[in-house]
């Protein structure tokens, strides 16, 4: 069973900061996602990758298998990016085991 | 193309009732995932199906709770006999069928069903 610890857990920051949120995994992946989960409940998919980096707009996400960890960076952060961030992974490689097992999240506030 | 649709979107439901959750996947997709959110905690995986096949419902309590996912129509999750500790936030994900020898795709998740017991 894969374990999935991010950190921080919570998270406050003046806006424009450059914000880093940290996800540990303990098992072998096919697959890492980044979630991002509004006050309202809506779950978005940010990102998914299985090696290197990926960047949409003021985000990035980076995973590094070896040490199996993953990041995840907003640059120049708004008010609006205020939300849960959720690190989820994907031990299966099709035929089973494809449920996401989900970190905790972190819970980012960003202050005008 | 239309997101994953879930309905409804708010249920309530006394206690031994029964709830039924509907997850109505993106165009072309043949795989659903439900997953709950239990209140102050994470996201846990429940099952996941392919149309008339449950793959893995390792994540699925033994006993009320069912998933279906028909040739024709939506997904169900079906929670018999309900009870207080079922209030939850309910999601539902879709992702395509692997091809081309690619197994991993990405799951697009639905706005979820809240479950309140009372």
């Amino acid at each position: 069973k894969n374990e999935v610890e991010q950190s921080p857990q919570n998270l406050t920051a003046q806006e424009g900061e450059f914000i880093t949120i940290n996800c540990s995994y303990s098992v072998g992946i096919s697959a890492l996602h980044w979630l991002q989960q509004h006050p309202g409940g809506g779950i978005v998919s940010l990102f998914m990758l299985s090696s290197g980096k990926k960047k949409h707009g003021r985000l990035i996400a980076t995973i590094n298998i070896q040490e199996k960890h993953s990041s995840l960076h907003i640059t120049a952060s708004h008010p609006r990016d205020s939300a849960v961030y959720i690190c989820a992974v994907r031990s299966g490689s099709g035929g089973g085991a494809d449920g996401l097992t989900f970190g905790k999240g972190t819970h980012l506030i960003i202050q005008p | 193309n239309a997101g994953v649709m879930q309905n409804p979107r708010h249920l309530v439901r006394r206690r031994g009732q029964e709830a039924r959750l509907r997850c109505s996947p993106m165009k072309g997709h043949s795989h659903v995932y439900w997953y709950r959110q239990l209140p102050e905690e994470g996201l846990k995986f429940m099952v996941y199906l392919q149309k008339e096949n449950i793959i893995d419902e390792s994540g699925m309590p033994k006993e009320r709770f069912s998933a279906e996912f028909p040739k024709e129509g939506p997904s169900i999750l079906r929670i018999q006999q309900v009870v207080r500790g079922d209030s939850a936030a309910y999601f539902c994900a879709s992702s395509p069928s692997p091809s081309g020898g690619f197994w991993v795709y990405e799951q697009y998740f639905g706005p979820g069903t809240r479950l309140t017991v009372t």
